[in-house]
């Protein structure tokens, strides 16, 4: 069975630092795809990026930047500056792309607390 | 922007009860699911729902769970008889494809007292 670890329970910076939240993530199958989604205090779901295990490209767009690296089982994601707005809880999650995989698999989710 | 819409915000009810919770998806999407997340703990997913059947469903979601797509545009979880454990947030996605992401819902927190 799939399974996604976020080490990192709780972050705290101070406004304007940068910030790596870890994703490590376990699966059999060669291919499947990797979320993260963004659950601040008002507790909605906020999709952010979505990748595919054959596709290793970092991306970037804005202040924030994803490292996706296979050869380690890692998703990371980078807020650079960080802003009191990005105080939230930061969820990555694995899907499977074989027919009759439909869930996503969630990690327990890295609380992120930006300091003004 | 087009979003997953949820129905109630907040809902306390007593043991035993029946609850329906409400989700209206993503109009031109085709995949729908049903998530619990309870107090501070991770998201687990309980069913997908696709071609008005049910694609997949978790452990979590037995007997006492069902979702139906009454119409073309509502998506609903019913409860029969609720339990303590089952207090919780709900969260309602849609997807347009099975591979495309999933947009989630604001949640409806269920209290059962």
């Amino acid at each position: 069975a799939q399974k996604v670890t976020q080490a990192q329970t709780e972050i705290s910076v101070v406004e304007k630092e940068d910030v790596t939240l870890d994703c490590v993530y376990e699966t059999r199958d060669t291919t499947y795809y990797l979320f993260w989604y963004k659950q601040p205090p008002s507790g909605e779901l906020v999709f952010l990026i979505r990748r595919n295990s054959f596709d290793e490209q970092n991306e970037i767009s804005g202040r924030y930047s994803w490292n996706f690296q296979k050869s380690t089982s890692s998703f990371n994601f980078t807020i650079t500056a960080s802003q009191v707005v990005d105080s939230a809880v930061y969820f990555c999650a694995l899907r499977l792309s074989g027919a009759g995989s439909y869930q996503l698999t969630f990690g327990k989710g890295t609380k992120l607390s930006v300091i003004p | 922007e087009p979003e997953v819409t949820q129905t109630p915000s907040h809902q306390v009810t007593q043991m035993g009860q029946e609850v329906i919770l409400r989700c209206v998806p993503i109009s031109n999407h085709l995949y729908f699911y049903w998530y619990r997340q309870i107090l501070g703990q991770k998201v687990e997913f309980l069913v997908s729902f696709y071609n008005n059947e049910i694609s997949e469903k978790s452990e979590i979601f037995d007997d006492q769970f069902s979702v139906e797509r009454p119409d073309g545009s509502n998506f609903t979880l019913k409860i029969r008889s609720t339990k303590l454990e089952d207090s919780a947030m709900y969260f309602c996605a849609s997807s347009e494809k099975l591979s495309y992401e999933q947009y989630f819902g604001p949640g409806t927190r269920l209290t059962v007292t």
